[in-house]
This record gives C-alpha cells, sequence and structure tokens, in this order.
C-alpha cells in the first residue's frame, strides 16, 4: 500500500523558515517523481514543488521561486521541502504527493497534509 | 498559465442521480492531461480520473471522465451516499504551473 507521510509543520513567524519532511513507503520510491501542492480555503489547491526521480529537474511556481527548494534523498525514501522567508500568504496545509507516470504535474497518491501557519 | 473555470459551483443532487460537472480551461490543455480528484472534509484528494478519460486503480466505473481540448467533463452516472464531496479538475503535462480549477462541491438535496 502507497503511504506518505507529512512532518515539519507548525507555527513560525513572518520571515521564519521550515523544513517539510515527507516519508515514502510501499512502493519503489527512486522511480517516481514528486511533488508538494498546498491548499487554503481562500485560494483552494495550489501545485507548488516537482522534483524528477534522479533531482535532475525541478519546478517551483513561481510565488515561491527563490524562497523554497524541493529536494530528495532516495536511500532515505524521502522528500523535502525548504520554505525560506516566510510570508502570510503561505499559510495552507501541504501535501507531499507522487508524480502520475505519465506526465509532470498530476498526482495519484497524496498524503494526509501538514498545516504550515504564517504569523506573528 | 493556465486558468481552471469548474461549474456549477455547488450542485445539489440526490443519491442514485446523475452528475455532470464541468471544467473549462482558457487554453488547450497539453494532450489532454487533464485530471479530477475528490476531497472530503478532512481528507487528501484522491485521484479519479487521469488523462480526461483513464479512470485510475480501484474507481468504481459510475466515474467517468470526457472531452478535449478546453472542455472537459467528469459524470458520476449514480451518486452513491459516499459520492457527497468536492471535486477538483486539474491540468497537468505541459509547462508549469500546473493549476487546479476552484471546485464543485455535490451535496445532498
Amino acid at each position: 500500500e502507497v503511504q506518505l507521510v507529512e512532518s515539519g509543520g507548525t507555527l513560525v513567524k513572518p520571515g521564519g523558515s521550515l523544513r517539510l519532511s515527507c516519508e515514502a513507503s510501499g512502493f519503489t520510491f527512486n522511480t517516481y517523481s514528486m511533488n508538494w501542492f498546498r491548499q487554503t480555503p481562500g485560494k483552494g489547491l495550489e501545485w507548488v514543488s516537482y522534483i524528477s526521480r534522479s533531482s535532475s529537474v525541478l519546478y517551483h511556481v513561481d510565488s515561491v521561486k527563490g524562497r523554497f527548494t524541493i529536494s530528495r534523498d532516495n536511500a532515505k525514501n524521502s522528500l523535502y521541502l525548504q520554505m525560506n522567508s516566510l510570508r502570510a500568504e503561505d499559510t495552507a496545509v501541504y501535501y507531499c504527493a507522487r508524480n502520475i507516470e505519465t506526465a509532470m504535474g498530476g498526482a495519484d497518491y497524496w498524503g494526509r497534509g501538514t498545516l504550515v501557519t504564517v504569523s506573528s | 498559465e493556465i486558468v481552471l473555470t469548474q461549474s456549477p459551483g455547488t450542485l445539489s443532487l440526490s443519491p442514485g442521480e446523475r452528475a455532470t460537472l464541468s471544467c473549462r480551461a482558457s487554453q488547450s490543455v497539453n494532450f489532454n492531461y487533464l485530471a479530477w480528484y475528490q476531497q472530503k472534509p478532512g481528507q487528501a484528494p484522491r485521484l479519479l480520473i487521469s488523462g480526461a478519460s483513464s479512470r485510475a486503480t480501484g474507481i468504481p466505473d459510475r466515474f467517468s471522465g470526457s472531452g478535449s481540448g478546453t472542455d472537459f467533463t467528469l459524470t458520476i452516472s449514480r451518486l452513491e451516499p459516499e459520492d457527497f464531496a468536492v471535486y477538483f479538475c486539474q491540468q497537468y503535462g505541459g509547462s508549469p504551473p500546473w493549476t487546479f480549477g476552484q471546485g464543485t462541491k455535490v451535496d445532498i438535496k
């Protein structure tokens, strides 16, 4: 059974940093690209970042470029999102998701999410 | 950036009825890479349909997707009690950003 478990979400002050983690199990992690998505009541669902199987291709949505970095450790079956210079508008539930096999950016399995709150 | 517009915002139906949800794109979706997800309160999205019409693993055949180019439809042939949820469409596969519609809520009439 595919399982994705996020951790690291918490309350952080504007300008602060946070690192989200996602531990994967139930599939061969290094054969799948991965994504981070986020969701807020106001903006709905938003794709945030994508990383290819070997980390050779990285994409981030414009609103987080230069502030967030996606990475992975295939030996640890883990995905990460380093979040710097956090803003109030980054407040959201962040989901780790396995990329669909056929094309970038779709997701066939999602974790339960971790809540990031940016507030003073 | 491709903007996806879903309609209606809310669909009020009874169990056993047919649900038809629409997703319209501001420009043609690359290779019809259009996905539909179901989300229930407090849960993560669940993939229902990819490539506009391919059901994901384990998805009942009462769910079907159709369409191409800029107009896509998700149909639930006969609503079961567990189908009352929010449904999102997403375009993927072309150049990022990969975007979502704002969602259609299917609730019990």
